[in-house]
Order: C-alpha cells, then sequence, then structure tokens
C-alpha cells in the first residue's frame, strides 16, 4: 500500500519557537494533503487542506499564520507551527491524497508535539 | 450538511469471536465513498475497508466485511475471528467529491480480550 512518512515522530520545544512538521508520499503522487489534529481519545480535527502549488485551504477558527502550510511539491508538504505555546501542545497527523485512486486518504505516523 | 455517526463509544470481544461496529451517515449525495479506519495505540491511522456507494456489493477484506445498507445509510463493520491485535480505535468516515474532504465519525474503542 501507499506510504506517507511524517516527522519527526515526537518534538519538545520551548514556547515562542517555531517547529517544522514534514509529510512525505514516498511511494505515490499527492496533489493534496490534509493536516489533522487529534486530542486525546477524540477523532481528527482538520486544520487545513493544501494542493500543490497553491495556498493551503484553513478550516474555520484555525489560524493561519500561526499554522504555516506549505506543498512546494507533489511528495512534501509541511506544517510550521510558530510561536508555539502550551496549547498548541497536541497529536498532529498528515495525510495524502493518492492521485489515481483521488478518493484515498493515506495516513502518516504522526508527531506528538510539546511545548514546554 | 453531511455528518456520521458511531454510536458505539466502546465495545469489546473475546478473542476468535465476531463483532460489529456500526456507523450512520447523513447526506443527500447520490456518489460518495465510505470508510473504515483502525487506530491502533501507536496511532497510526491505517485503512480497513472502502465501499463505493454505486456498488451494491458489500466490500470484504479477508476477516473484515461491511454490511452497507444505502437506503438506511447505514455502514457497519463486521470483524470476524477477532485478533487482540484488533484492539484499536475505529472510525468510520464518508467523502463526497463536492466536499473534497473527509467527514470523520467520533470513532469506536474495541479491545480484544484474550
Amino acid at each position: 500500500g501507499a506510504v506517507v512518512s511524517q516527522h519527526p515522530s515526537r518534538v519538545i520545544c520551548k514556547s515562542g519557537t517555531s517547529v517544522k512538521i514534514e509529510c512525505r508520499s514516498l511511494d505515490f503522487q499527492a496533489t493534496t494533503m490534509f493536516w489533522y489534529r487529534q486530542f486525546p481519545k477524540k477523532s481528527l480535527m482538520l486544520m487545513a487542506t493544501s494542493n500543490e502549488g497553491s495556498k493551503a485551504t484553513y478550516e474555520q477558527g484555525v489560524e493561519k499564520d500561526k499554522f504555516l502550510i506549505n506543498h512546494a511539491s507533489l511528495t512534501l508538504s509541511t506544517l510550521t507551527v510558530t510561536s508555539a505555546h502550551p496549547e498548541d501542545s497536541s497529536f498532529y497527523i498528515c495525510s495524502a491524497r493518492e492521485m489515481v485512486a483521488k478518493n484515498i486518504q493515506y495516513f502518516g505516523a504522526g508527531t506528538r508535539l510539546s511545548v514546554l | 450538511a453531511q455528518t456520521v455517526t458511531q454510536s458505539q463509544p466502546e465495545m469489546s470481544v473475546q478473542e476468535a469471536e465476531t463483532v460489529t461496529l456500526s456507523c450512520t451517515y447523513d447526506t443527500s449525495e447520490n456518489n460518495y465513498y465510505l470508510f473504515w479506519y483502525k487506530q491502533p495505540p501507536s496511532r497510526q491511522m491505517i485503512l480497513v475497508i472502502r465501499q463505493e456507494a454505486y456498488k451494491q456489493q458489500n466490500a470484504t477484506e479477508n476477516r473484515f466485511s461491511v454490511n452497507f445498507q444505502k437506503a438506511a445509510k447505514s455502514f457497519s463493520l463486521k470483524i470476524s475471528d477477532s485478533q487482540l491485535g484488533d484492539t484499536a480505535m475505529y472510525f468510520c468516515a464518508f467523502y463526497a467529491g463536492n466536499n473534497r474532504k473527509l467527514i470523520w465519525g467520533l470513532g469506536t474503542s474495541l479491545a480484544v480480550n484474550p
């Protein structure tokens, strides 16, 4: 099956610093990638949808200046949490939609962000 | 608005037995896709099974099968011969091209007991 690689798996940072999370589709091209946030024992909350070569579409209530998304190629999207604060601590998951079977999303293993 | 409802927050089953997880959805679309994803303790989201709404035949993947009732807007997942490795959160999800994003249920936590 299609593989999505997400790095880092765990990051601890100080309040006020920025953190970048990478999401790569390893064996397929993804015109669309998604970034989710998941709270403990909860469902996935979509933060934004990114399309290769264009600006990301953010869900209501998500600060686009705080969560910067770049989708520079068909295999790479990045999420940068700028000026992180303890309330940004969470589990972030990326997902990529395969071009051929456009209705299937494959997921990265997630990133646990802890802001001290 | 399109919604997905999973009415069972938690379930348990004995190893080797069969369990059914329920999912209902609401949509006015005629062409759409339904999914079951599994999230084990590792938190890696894994696609279990997919159903295309225009197909009447229920999808099957080894021990996993669905009961898709389009008129009732129901999409249940049956796990046969449950294994300890099936212990996970199971999410039902819906996709229609007009919305271009997955709509998620709240999940069912399944515990397989030895």
